[in-house]
């Protein structure tokens, strides 16, 4: 299960505090995207990067925030502003364009405590 | 934006049985469409995925169709099997030229009685 990997697993986050949750990919691949999962709602993406120091935001947006200063790592911060932050977060890459494989990381759990 | 919509959000089907999955999508420009499988508590995968250019792709068990005059896909898993218990996801892909990301339905969750 190489190629992109995402740590930690599992992540516990007080009221208030900012979290970061670590992205990096192997497979030389342009494009980065965060989403977020939760029960019966499907994956929904929160930013994507389709080059190094570049990025958009996607659906849901507020409260996240990232930076992409190396094509291999795409770190996402949930910040106190991000009212309801627990959810399975996932990380993909793509080789680029819009007909192309992405590829899954295996996931970070993040609970509010 | 694209919106994707996905049915059914379960389905149980006999050991040896076909399951259908279907899905629709809004944005007429989208021309890629993958499905994710995704066992519990690990990371999505692909399966099987479609362009705009083709109306029927097939690979062993499992096959795609797409219908893009009415904007809908379908994901057919035959002779099935108790490991193909899982959710699935559809996705859309918005063209225009950049890795804008997969736009997903909300999951089916197959269930495969034995």
């Amino acid at each position: 299960d190489g190629g992109i990997t995402q740590s930690p697993k599992y992540l516990f986050r007080k009221e208030g505090q900012n979290v970061t949750l670590s992205c990096e990919q192997n497979l030389n691949h342009d494009a980065m995207y965060w989403y977020r999962q939760d029960p019966g709602q499907g994956l929904r993406l929160i930013y994507y990067s389709q080059i190094v120091n570049d990025f958009q935001k996607g659906d849901i947006a507020e409260g996240y925030s990232v930076s992409r200063e190396k094509k291999e790592s795409f770190p996402l911060t949930v910040t106190s502003a991000q009212k309801n932050p627990t959810a399975f977060y996932l990380c993909a890459s793509s080789i680029g364009g819009s007909l192309t494989e992405a590829f899954f990381g295996q996931g970070t759990r993040l609970t509010v405590v | 934006g694209e919106n994707v919509e996905q049915h059914p959000s379960t389905l149980s089907v006999q050991e040896g049985d076909s399951a259908v999955i279907k899905c629709t999508y809004s944005d007429s420009a989208s021309n890629y469409f993958p499905w994710y499988k995704q066992e519990l508590g690990k990371r999505p995968q692909l399966i099987i995925d479609i362009r705009s250019n083709v109306g029927e792709k097939k690979d062993q068990r499992i096959a795609v169709t797409l219908n893009k005059t009415a904007k809908h896909f379908s994901l057919h898993i035959t002779e099935t099997q108790p490991e193909d218990s899982a959710v699935y996801f559809c996705a859309a892909s918005e063209s225009g030229g950049g890795a804008d990301g997969l736009t997903f339905g909300k999951g089916t969750h197959l269930i495969i009685q034995p």
